[in-house]
């Protein structure tokens, strides 16, 4: 059971290049998420989606996008790439409730480092 | 704004030493915490889940306490071992999100 699989695990960039963050989950859980993190901060939420063709705004959305369109799959994308968003980013899956009044913990990939020079 | 805060931001024992440390929260609008240990190169994991006043868990040597009241959770680990080194996060859930702490560092030497 691969649980929350993230690819690539490591990428560097230049200003101004995209690229597209894939996550996949197997454990058919509908609620999704991407965070940043970043040194001396806590996790912060970017995007998240509640289902199949539904995507919301997080804490820190500006300068990323993300698409849902399979349940298993959660794609966040780089437009332009930006030093600041420098970091690593982490995808996240839970099963049911409220996908943040819950009890339900949340299952994480092993993380994405992402530089951009 | 919603702080959660964790206390020290970094700790080392050594192996056979009990610790905790500390999660901070403003106590209105609770509704759950959680407490995740990530190991470095690896995702954070599940430990516990806690939604009441005077909630206890245990998982192995590892316990964790919650106070609602006063805004607090200790999360308490007895006889460190060298595997236990990783960062313990605690996040709140409550305010139409999750808010991760920083995390404490724990690093066990033996």
């Amino acid at each position: 059971n691969a649980g929350v699989t993230q690819t690539p695990k490591f990428r560097v960039l230049k200003t101004g290049q995209s690229m597209t963050l894939l996550c996949a989950q197997d454990m058919n859980h509908e609620y999704m998420y991407w965070y940043r993190q970043d040194p001396g901060m806590g996790l912060r939420l970017i995007h998240y989606s509640v289902g199949e063709g539904t995507t919301a705004k997080g804490e820190v959305p500006d300068g990323y996008n993300v698409s849902r369109l399979k349940k298993q799959n959660f794609l966040l994308g780089l437009e332009s790439a930006a030093p600041s968003q420098t970091s690593v980013y982490f995808c996240a899956s839970k099963q049911g409730g409220d996908p943040f009044y819950s009890n339900q913990p949340q299952h994480f990939g092993d993380g994405t480092r992402l530089s951009i020079l | 704004i919603l702080n959660v805060e964790q206390s020290p931001q970094s700790l080392h024992v050594q192996e056979g030493d009990s610790t905790n440390f500390t999660c901070s929260f403003p106590s209105s609008n609770f509704y759950a915490l959680h407490w995740y240990r990530w190991e470095t190169a690896k995702s954070p994991e599940a430990l516990f889940v806690m939604t009441l006043n005077g909630d206890e868990k245990k998982k192995g040597r590892i316990s964790a306490t919650l106070n609602t009241k006063e805004g607090y959770s200790y999360l308490y680990i007895k006889g460190s071992q060298p595997e236990d080194s990783a960062t313990y996060l605690c996040a709140l859930t409550g305010f139409q999100k999750l808010v991760f702490g920083t995390g404490t560092r724990l690093l066990v030497s033996p």
